[in-house]
């Protein structure tokens, strides 16, 4: 079974740039989740999708980022413009469903540098 | 809100002993809870879960861990360590609806040879 698929795997922008991230998560999974995790820290949730739906946005800056995912299955994320504060692992994960007994399975992220 | 403190920034252990990462989360009712493995440059591995049942759990790579729910714990455990298992470990917590992970600040765990 193939993983969570990210790419890029390395970005580094200027501050007041844009960047977008794109997440290709287990096929047949329907939840489909982004998180930041800034050096130090475990990861925070951004956003969750169910299907094509948001479940869950509530800690997404949403002046700055936005995400989608038209189909239900890929995802992309967007900051625009970035911060300094972006600098992070932005990792994408993945669960068959919504419930909470479901495991979530990740990518392996992508670091974004804002210089 | 749910929370989940892991007290220990660091922790290094020599080969073959045995090591316990400790997890206190705060939550009202029996949470959902997991433990994580994320190898530098890598994404999060899970290593086990606990939802109900038996409190203690199996998981990969050798590594068990037992929820105590008088102490709000949920301590990860391995009898011998081997070098390959350096990383940094995440506890986490789900609760209620929709799947909503909350993480630990995350053990870093280095292996003396």
């Amino acid at each position: 079974e193939a993983g969570v698929a990210q790419s890029p795997r390395y970005k580094i922008i200027e501050k007041r740039q844009s960047v977008a991230f794109w997440c290709n998560p287990i096929s047949g999974h329907a939840t489909l989740y982004w998180y930041q995790q800034i050096l130090g820290q475990g990861p925070k949730l951004l956003i969750q999708f169910q299907n094509n739906g948001v479940v869950d946005d509530s800690q997404l800056p949403k002046d700055r980022f936005s995400a989608e995912r038209l189909k239900g299955v890929d995802s992309t994320l967007k900051i625009q413009p970035a911060k300094l504060e972006d600098s992070a692992v932005y990792l994408c994960a993945s669960s068959l469903t919504g419930d909470s007994n479901q495991p979530q399975h990740f990518g392996d992220g992508t670091r974004l540098s804002i210089l | 809100a749910q929370s989940v403190t892991q007290p220990d920034i660091h922790i290094t252990v020599s080969e073959g002993a045995s090591l316990e990462l400790r997890c206190n989360y705060s939550y009202g009712a029996t949470p959902y809870l997991f433990w994580y493995v994320q190898s530098p440059g890598q994404g999060l591995q899970l290593l086990l879960k606990y939802f109900s049942g038996d409190t203690l759990v199996q998981g990969i790579k050798g590594f068990e861990a037992e929820f105590k729910r008088s102490q709000s714990s949920f301590n990860l455990r391995k009898p011998s360590v081997h070098w390959s298992d350096a990383a940094e470990y995440f506890c986490a917590v789900s609760t209620g609806g929709g799947n909503k992970l909350t993480f630990g600040t995350g053990t870093q765990l280095k292996v003396e040879l």
